[in-house]
């Protein structure tokens, strides 16, 4: 149970050029979903907290215009990506908040800006 | 702002060898979990611990959550290069009225047959 899928896997994209990233819960539904982001062989770093139906909050320091959070529906939330430069680079990880199975994570997207 | 100090960052072993993984903070939190990750994917949740002093076992794999709530370690026994991974403890803790998770900055255990 409380599956998350994240899609798509990997992107490779221009700079210069929006990437959309879906998260959705397969088998439960997420009023709240958590999006982060991971540099090579580190931790995760919680980018902002997406709630369905309201604006999402965001941590100190992500720039709300340029990663743009939506969560319109109570089992998807996406996460685009405007303008990506190659500073954008990264692995974006989703989750879809706490169950009872604990914290579930997507498995993951891979940015890749040209 | 909670943080979570994870030790050590990197740590290459050989298969049969025991090991110990940290994590500690200054802040309490209500539950611990440990989570491992595979490359290219996300973490996999392995346990969650919730009463001070708690200590569960995963076949060779042991978590303790401190009586404080504040740190939890990881032991396990006769790794394996199956186990061989980034493993990452995580916090759940409430910052401005929101529970969120918080995550230490990892072990990356290369476990040598």
């Amino acid at each position: 149970g409380a599956v998350v899928s994240q899609h798509p896997s990997r992107v490779i994209c221009k700079s210069g050029t929006s990437v959309k990233i879906e998260c959705r819960s397969l088998d439960f539904q997420a009023t709240t979903m958590f999006w982060y982001r991971q540099f090579p062989k580190k931790s995760l770093m919680l980018m902002a907290t997406s709630n369905e139906g309201s604006k999402a909050t965001y941590e100190q320091g992500v720039e709300k215009d340029k990663f743009l959070i939506n969560h319109a529906s109570l089992t998807l939330s996406t996460l685009t990506v405007t303008s990506a430069h190659p500073e954008d680079s990264s692995f974006y990880i989703c989750s879809g908040g706490r169950t009872f199975y604990g914290y579930t994570f997507g498995s993951g997207t891979r940015l890749t800006v040209v | 702002t909670q943080l979570l100090e994870q030790s050590p960052q990197f740590l290459s072993i050989q298969e049969g060898e025991n090991l110990t993984v940290y994590c500690n903070s200054s802040s309490v939190f209500s539950s611990l979990q440990w989570y491992r990750q595979e490359p290219g994917e996300g973490p996999v949740l392995l346990v969650t611990v919730v009463t001070g002093g708690e200590v569960k076992k995963l076949k060779r794999l042991t978590f303790q959550f401190g009586d404080a709530r504040k740190d939890s370690s990881l032991h396990i026994t006769a790794a394996q290069p199956g186990d061989t991974g980034l493993y990452l403890c995580a916090g759940v803790g409430t910052q401005g009225g929101s529970e969120k998770l918080v995550f230490g900055k990892g072990t990356k255990l290369t476990v040598n047959p």
